[in-house]
């Protein structure tokens, strides 16, 4: 069965870095897009990145450009999201999807997400 | 951006009842369009694809429905497990973006 787990999770000041890493097996992670999305805390959900199945492709909402980078590495089916100048606002859940092979993205398959809480 | 707003942000209902929940975008999206369920504390659960395409394993009683930019989720029968958050997602272009969710609580 599809499994995804995040890890890398944790308490940081602001202007740190943090990389969230995501396992996934069950599945040909190789085919599949892969997108982060977050959950601050009592609020909705936010898309934060996506990559394409080969990786060359990479998305990210507005907030986030140029402080975090999204990649992954197919040999180890694993998803990364290297988060840099962390804000406060960037405290959330983060969830690792599944997206679709197609060019078309919606999340079949979501882990469990990692807490990420940015304080001082 | 496409802007998503999902009606009402709270809905309250009883079990057996039938309920729909509106999700508008700000652009039109042909069908590109998922719905989610969530519950406190859980990942969110991919209920609808493509507007109206039933994931599966997903209980009948949910149906979704629409085109453009005007959609909507319908659950025919409520039962007990449905008391969740629902969030509408377009997926016709990037960024991705989520509606703000209806909370549905038990009346």
């Amino acid at each position: 069965q599809v499994d995804l787990v995040e890890s890398g999770g944790g308490m940081v000041q602001p202007g740190t870095s943090l990389r969230l890493s995501c396992a996934a097996s069950g599945f040909t992670f190789a085919s599949h897009g892969m997108h982060w999305v977050r959950q601050a805390p009592g609020k909705g959900l936010q898309w934060v990145s996506a990559i394409s199945s080969d990786g060359n492709d990479k998305y990210y909402v507005d907030s986030v450009k140029g402080r975090f980078t999204i990649s992954r590495d197919n040999s180890k089916n694993t998803l990364y999201l290297q988060m840099n100048s962390l804000r406060t606002e960037d405290t959330a859940v983060y969830y690792c999807a599944r997206g679709l092979i197609t060019a078309r993205q919606y999340f079949d398959y979501w882990g469990q997400g990692a807490l990420v809480t940015v304080s001082s | 951006d496409i802007q998503m707003t999902q009606s009402p942000s709270t809905l309250s209902a009883s079990v057996g009842d039938r309920v729909t929940i509106t999700c508008r975008a700000s652009q039109s999206i042909s069908d590109w369009l998922a719905w989610y369920q969530q519950k406190p504390g859980k990942a969110p659960k991919l209920l609808i694809y493509k507007a109206s395409s039933l994931e599966s394993g997903v209980p009948s009683r949910f149906s979704g429905s629409g085109s453009g930019t005007e959609f909507t989720l319908a659950i025919s029968s409520l039962q007990p497990d449905d008391f969740a958050t629902y969030y509408c997602q377009q997926y016709n272009s990037y960024p991705l973006t989520f509606g703000q969710g209806t909370r549905l609580v038990i009346k």
